[in-house]
Formats: C-alpha cells, sequence, structure tokens
C-alpha cells in the first residue's frame, strides 16, 4: 500500500512570497489532515478535512494560510505571503475515518529567510 | 480544546532496560489515544494505539495503558534497543487529534 505523498521535501523562499504544498493521501482515506510541526515541538493541526469538506480550521491564520482539497482526494496548502515564523515542517497525514489512525508523510521543510 | 501534556521531554535508557512515558490530556470526550514514533527528518510513524474501551495493548516490547477517570495514559517500552532511540509523540482524539509536546528517548549502547 501506497503512503502518504507529498510534495515538494524542502523550500527556501523569502518573506512576502508565497508558496504551495502538495498532499496525496493514501488510497480510501477519507480524512486529510495538514500540520505544522516547528523545531522541536509536536504537531499542530492547522486543517482536517472530511472528504472534500472542512471539519477544523480553528487553529489556521486565514489572513495567509488556505487549504483545499479537490475532489475529496488531493490538496493543497498555500501560504500568501509567508513570515519567518512560517518556518517548519508542514506535514499532512491521512486516515480511513477521524476514529482511527492517522498517516504522515514525511513533510515539507519550509525555510523563510 | 483538548490539551495534551507529556513528560518527560527527554529520557536516557541503558539499553536492555525499560522506557516509560507519560501522557495526560483533558478533553474527557477524547476516546482514542495513538502514540507516534519520529525519527530525524521524516514524518511522525504509528506505532501503537488504544481506545477508551480498553485498559492495556501490546505489541511485542511495547505497551500502552489508559486511565480515563485519572485521564492518563502511558507507553512502556522493555528491552530497549539503539534503534529505539527517536522522538515519541502521544495523541488523544475526540473531534481533532492532538499531539503532546513529544519525547526525545535516547538508548545508550
Amino acid at each position: 500500500e501506497a503512503g502518504v505523498a507529498q510534495s515538494p521535501r524542502y523550500k527556501i523562499i523569502e518573506k512576502r512570497q508565497s508558496v504551495a504544498f502538495w498532499c496525496n493521501p493514501i488510497s480510501g482515506h477519507a480524512t486529510l489532515y495538514w500540520y505544522q510541526q516547528i523545531l522541536g515541538q509536536g504537531p499542530k493541526l492547522l486543517i482536517q478535512f472530511q472528504n472534500n469538506g472542512v471539519v477544523d480550521d480553528s487553529q489556521l491564520p486565514k489572513d495567509r494560510f488556505s487549504a483545499e482539497r479537490l475532489k475529496g482526494v488531493d490538496s493543497t496548502l498555500k501560504i500568501q505571503p509567508a513570515k519567518l515564523e512560517d518556518s517548519a515542517v508542514y506535514l499532512c497525514a491521512s486516515s480511513f475515518s477521524r476514529e482511527l489512525g492517522a498517516f504522515f508523510g514525511q513533510g515539507t521543510r519550509l525555510t523563510v529567510v | 480544546g483538548e490539551n495534551v501534556e507529556q513528560h518527560p521531554s527527554t529520557l536516557s535508557v541503558q539499553e536492555g532496560d525499560s522506557a516509560v512515558i507519560k501522557c495526560t490530556y483533558s478533553d474527557s470526550a477524547s476516546n482514542y489515544f495513538p502514540w507516534y514514533k519520529q525519527e530525524l527528518g521524516k514524518g511522525p510513524q504509528l506505532i501503537i494505539d488504544i481506545r477508551s474501551n480498553v485498559g492495556e495493548k501490546k505489541d511485542q516490547r511495547i505497551a500502552v495503558t489508559l486511565n480515563k477517570t485519572a485521564k492518563h495514559f502511558s507507553l512502556h517500552i522493555t528491552e530497549t534497543q539503539p534503534e529505539d532511540s527517536a522522538v515519541y509523540f502521544c495523541a488523544a482524539s475526540g473531534e481533532k487529534l492532538t499531539f503532546g509536546t513529544g519525547t526525545r528517548l535516547t538508548i545508550i549502547p
């Protein structure tokens, strides 16, 4: 079974630029999560999708972050404009349902300079 | 919202000894408690989980216990090996999956 795919693996951008991350979840997984993990901390949930609907985005900085999940499969997370404090690893995870374990991708390491 | 606290933040254990990591959660509605292992440069890997209707679960050298009344759950690793060195995260899930702050486990050969 293929795992959660994320791209790119690394990205370096200047502050105020925009960036987008892509995630392809495990086939058949209805729940998709985007987490932000700052160095030395636990993952923080940014947004949770159930199929193509948003379940929770209470911690998503909506003035600069946006996410969508087209057709309930792939998802993209965008940051515009980026700030220095956005430097982190962005993790995508998926699960068959929110009552079951989530499986993570390798993450995208973003550095904002 | 849910708040998950994890202790200790770092733990060094002699190879072959046992390691215990403890977590507490705040939301009594949480009913699913997974544990993740994260190695450098990789995403968290689900290693074991437990549901609120179970008090204990074991998988080879790894076991988890849950005390719903006290809102505590713990990870126990026995006969530790060098490859167990990693950062371990507990998590609690009700409406959403909330992570603890992590424990860096180092196994000393």
